[in-house]
């Protein structure tokens, strides 16, 4: 069956860079984009962007745009999410989550998920 | 881009049917019909109920349904269950290749 395992929690202080793991198992990791997406606590969800594991080619929400940087790494079937210049409002659980259609596609559908990591912010 | 508007919530008696819309634009629902919805409950992960506006992947119960008109979007849970109470999100693919969420329901079983 399709799993996504994330990494564990993380404390951060304000100003500094945290890297989230995804590990997928159960189907083709190079075969469907994987998004990630965060929820700050007691708040909605929030997309971040999406990366091709195939290509390595990436597309971020604006928002977050020069400070996220996706990654992976196909020889272990992982993605990766890199935030940078963490400040509290950064706080939230993260998840990834594959979408639904193979590539070339990509319907922003996410039928699979991890788990969610819990990073925190704090000085 | 603005996150997609859903009443903050919703409730229903056991064996009711409950609707959540979803309103959003011309360049997100309107536009597209990736229109999805996700149920979550306490601290887990969203799960996909609904895709492709109408769709629903195996194992979801037939009492969940989807549909669209124009620039909203619609969840009914019909026969309501003690087990979906939960927050339910909708989401839709936009013009600008990105993703984006409603603000989210939470649904009581009352």
């Amino acid at each position: 069956q399709v799993q996504l395992v994330q990494s564990g929690a993380e404390v951060k202080k304000p100003g500094a860079s945290v890297k989230v793991s995804c590990k997928a198992s159960g189907y083709t990791f190079t075969g469907y984009y994987m998004h990630w997406v965060r929820q700050a606590p007691g708040q909605g969800l929030e997309w971040m962007g999406r990366i091709n594991p195939n290509s390595g080619g990436t597309n971020y929400a604006q928002k977050f745009q020069g400070r996220v940087t996706m990654s992976r790494d196909t020889s272990i079937t992982t993605a990766y999410m890199e935030l940078s210049r963490l400040t509290s409002d950064d706080t939230a659980v993260y998840f990834c989550a594959s979408d639904i259609v193979k590539l070339p596609a990509a319907n922003h559908e996410l039928d699979n998920w991890g788990q969610g990591s819990l990073v925190t912010v704090s000085p | 881009q603005s996150a997609l508007t859903q009443p903050a919530s919703v409730s229903g008696s056991p064996g009711q049917s409950i609707t959540i819309s979803c309103t959003g634009t011309s360049s997100d629902v309107g536009g597209y019909n990736y229109v999805s919805w996700y149920q979550q409950h306490p601290g887990k992960a969203p799960k996909l109920m609904i895709y492709d506006v109408s769709n629903r992947p195996s194992g979801v119960s037939n009492r969940f349904s989807g549909s669209k008109s124009g620039n909203t979007a619609s969840l009914t849970i019909s026969g309501l269950q003690a087990e979906d109470e939960a927050d339910y999100y909708c989401s839709s693919y936009t013009s600008r290749i990105t993703l984006v969420f409603g603000t989210g329901t939470k649904v009581t079983v009352v």
